[in-house]
């Protein structure tokens, strides 16, 4: 499985556009990268997905470099609904199902 | 529409008992996840199971625990003699059939063993 990796935390202030970096060295030819949100007591929802180059939608923009070996979910003039923990996936690896790990936990203050 | 429903959404119990955790899925979806998320902690991946084959067990941390999908369908969760090491958040996700398919989840059922 291709292993993530990304920051701990990250503090933004309301209305600040918020750039979240993940490192997926050992990405496969077939693997997506996708993103989720969590915010507290509830399940993760899916954000996006992307493979290559630039992915955006209402809720996001997804930035692939060429070699795929990071990806950086970006979040425009974030306002405190968006304080949540953030997961990078990568896969699938086969038949395996995506890991998650510990994510970034973004904290949007006033 | 109807998401993925989780009963119950807290569940309460003494060590040493059986627990049933059920998960209705979005109707259509083949594939079903279970994860577990302790305190403060990344999902941890239980069991998935895609359609009619045989699921991924990989995940189950012990054979405690065990969990079916009937008719395709609802699953449930079993987790015998209860630990308090099982206390945790359990959550069911559901998806279309292939792996990269973005999956939606429930909101879980935060169990408590005392």
């Amino acid at each position: 499985l291709a292993k993530t990796t990304q920051p701990i935390s990250m503090d933004s202030y309301e209305g600040q556009e918020v750039n979240i970096t993940c490192s997926h060295n050992n990405i496969a030819t077939n693997d997506y990268i996708t993103w989720y949100q969590q915010f507290p007591s509830q399940g993760p929802r899916f954000i996006i997905q992307g493979y290559k180059t630039k992915v955006t939608n209402e809720v996001a923009s997804l930035f692939i470099p060429a070699d795929r070996k990071s990806s950086t979910l970006s979040l425009p003039r974030v306002s405190l609904s968006d304080t949540a923990v953030y997961y990078c996936l990568v896969g699938p690896g086969g038949n395996t199902p995506l890991v998650f790990g510990k994510g970034t936990r973004l904290s949007v203050i006033a | 529409g109807a998401g993925v429903s989780q009963s119950p959404s807290n569940k309460v119990t003494e060590k040493g008992k059986d627990v049933e955790l059920r998960c209705d899925p979005i109707s259509g979806h083949t594939a079903l996840y279970w994860y577990r998320q302790s305190l403060g902690q990344g999902l941890e991946f239980l069991i998935y199971f895609q359609g009619n084959s045989a699921p991924d067990k990989s995940g189950l941390p012990s054979d405690r625990f065990s969990a079916e999908r009937t008719g395709g369908s609802v699953s449930t969760l079993t987790i015998q003699r209860t630990q308090q090491e099982d206390s945790a958040v359990y959550l069911c996700a559901s998806s279309f059939g292939q792996l990269k398919q973005p999956q939606h989840f429930g909101d879980g059922t935060r169990l408590s063993i005392l």
